[in-house]
């Protein structure tokens, strides 16, 4: 079974504050992904990475940054935290056309 | 450049009936096409896919969709509702030449009445 694991299942930070999201996959899959998911806005893709030290922007990249420095871990960072950026963070992997998901982590900046 | 509309944010149905969620697609090229499924508290988990083999996909838990070309359509169908499919559905289109990357609809959140 693929397994996708995020750090936190919820987060607290407050404005300003450099935030780190992580996520491992165990199954050596090389492209990876980083979402927000917002109500009625679906789901939105923030970065993604096909390689060790490849990433590329997706559609919102503004205010994130990431690193793949190891094939199974992608971070997510928000490099100073917004309240706009009260979301839930939802990483993937990918094999064969399916991506598999994290549970999500819920962040709340106040 | 691709898109996914889901008609309908809210759709209830009866435990017993037919379950149908909507899902149109805009491609320039032949697509992939996802239905994916979010309970509560939870990751997404995939229910099925076309990936331009047979039209008609059987997916997980009871679920089937069509892929009509005609009228760029992929909808979700299930004969009968179970409680346990009240959840987040969401149909996505596999971005051409982007390594995989989906593009995601907003979703429809399915209630089963009692």
């Amino acid at each position: 079974d693929v397994k996708v694991t995020q750090s936190s299942r919820y987060l607290v930070k407050r404005t300003g504050e450099k935030v780190f999201l992580e996520c491992v996959q165990d199954m050596d899959h090389e492209n990876m992904f980083w979402y927000r998911q917002d109500p009625g806005l679906g789901l939105r893709l923030i970065y993604f990475s096909y390689d060790v030290k490849m990433k590329e922007k997706g559609d919102i990249p503004e205010g994130y940054s990431v690193s793949r420095e190891k094939k199974e871990r992608f971070s997510l960072i928000l490099e100073s935290a917004s309240t706009n950026q009260t979301s839930m963070y939802l990483c993937a992997s990918r094999r064969r056309n399916e991506q598999f998901f994290g549970p999500g982590t819920r962040l709340t900046v106040l | 450049a691709q898109s996914v509309t889901q008609l309908g944010s809210h759709v209830s149905v009866s435990e017993g009936a037919l379950v149908l969620l909507r899902c149109n697609y805009s491609s320039s090229v032949p697509p992939y096409l996802f239905w994916y499924v979010q309970y509560p508290n939870q990751g997404l988990q995939l229910l099925l896919k076309y990936t331009s083999a047979a039209t008609l996909v059987k997916g997980i838990n009871g679920f089937e969709a069509e892929f009509k070309k005609s009228e760029t359509s992929f909808h979700l169908t299930k004969p009968s509702a179970h409680m346990s499919d009240a959840a987040e559905y969401f149909c996505a289109v596999e971005r051409g030449g982007s390594q995989g990357n989906l593009i995601f609809g907003k979703g429809t959140k399915l209630s089963v009445k009692p």
